[in-house]
């Protein structure tokens, strides 16, 4: 059974960072892209990044570009965020996916609030 | 202001069918085969309904159909059961490799 279980989120003050942890099992999470999806309180689903298998390719939505770095350990079957410079408009839950053209499995979310 | 354009809201009696649209332009919807839509329940996470246009995860019951014509997407809900009822969500891979979504569609079963 295909699990995503996403870890790190809490309450940061605007201008911190946080990581965001995701540890995957029931697949070989090396042979897959992966993304962090988001959504805000009460709005709609916002794609964040995505990965290659091996990390060897990155893209990242125009918001975060240059404060939010997608980064993968194949061999703790692990994907992370970290999110830097944090703004009020980054509050959301945020989703371990599984996929690059769909998000064929999610995580349950972790939540992040940036609020001072 | 999201990429792709989804009506807020769809409605349908049980048993009947109900079709939400989602449109895009030639850069995700229109460029690729890559459409998928995703329902979700209140305070749960997306799940993954259709990909590839029309195609159906396994467990997704047939009652759940998708198609594309041009920039336009469509998720056919048929047999509304009120399980069925969800917000729903299309997404479309695009040009500049990432993942578009729709606004989402809040789909009641009266």
């Amino acid at each position: 059974e295909v699990q995503l279980v996403e870890s790190g989120g809490g309450l940061v003050q605007p201008g911190g960072s946080l990581r965001l942890s995701c540890a995957a099992s029931g697949f070989s999470f090396s042979s897959y892209w992966m993304s962090w999806v988001r959504q805000a309180p009460g709005k709609g689903l916002e794609w964040v990044a995505n990965i290659y298998q091996d990390g060897s390719e990155i893209w990242y939505m125009d918001s975060v570009k240059g404060r939010f770095t997608i980064s993968r350990d194949n061999a703790k079957n692990s994907l992370f965020l970290q999110m830097n410079s944090l703004r009020a408009d980054d509050t959301a839950v945020y989703y371990c996916t599984r996929g690059l053209t769909r998000s064929e499995y999610w995580g349950q979310g972790t939540l992040v609030t940036v609020s001072s | 202001q999201s990429a792709l354009t989804q009506p807020p809201s769809a409605s349908g009696s049980p048993g009947q069918s109900v079709t939400i649209s989602c449109t895009g332009t030639s850069s995700d919807v229109g460029g690729y085969n890559y459409v998928s839509w995703y329902q979700q329940h209140p305070g749960k996470a997306p799940k993954l309904m259709i990909y590839d246009v029309s195609k159906r995860p396994s467990g997704v019951p047939d009652r759940f159909s998708g198609s594309k014509s041009g920039n336009t997407a469509s998720l056919t809900v048929s047999g509304l059961q009120a399980d069925d009822e969800a917000d729903y969500y299309c997404g479309s891979y695009a040009d500049n490799h990432n993942l578009e979504f729709g606004g989402g569609t809040k789909l009641t079963v009266l």
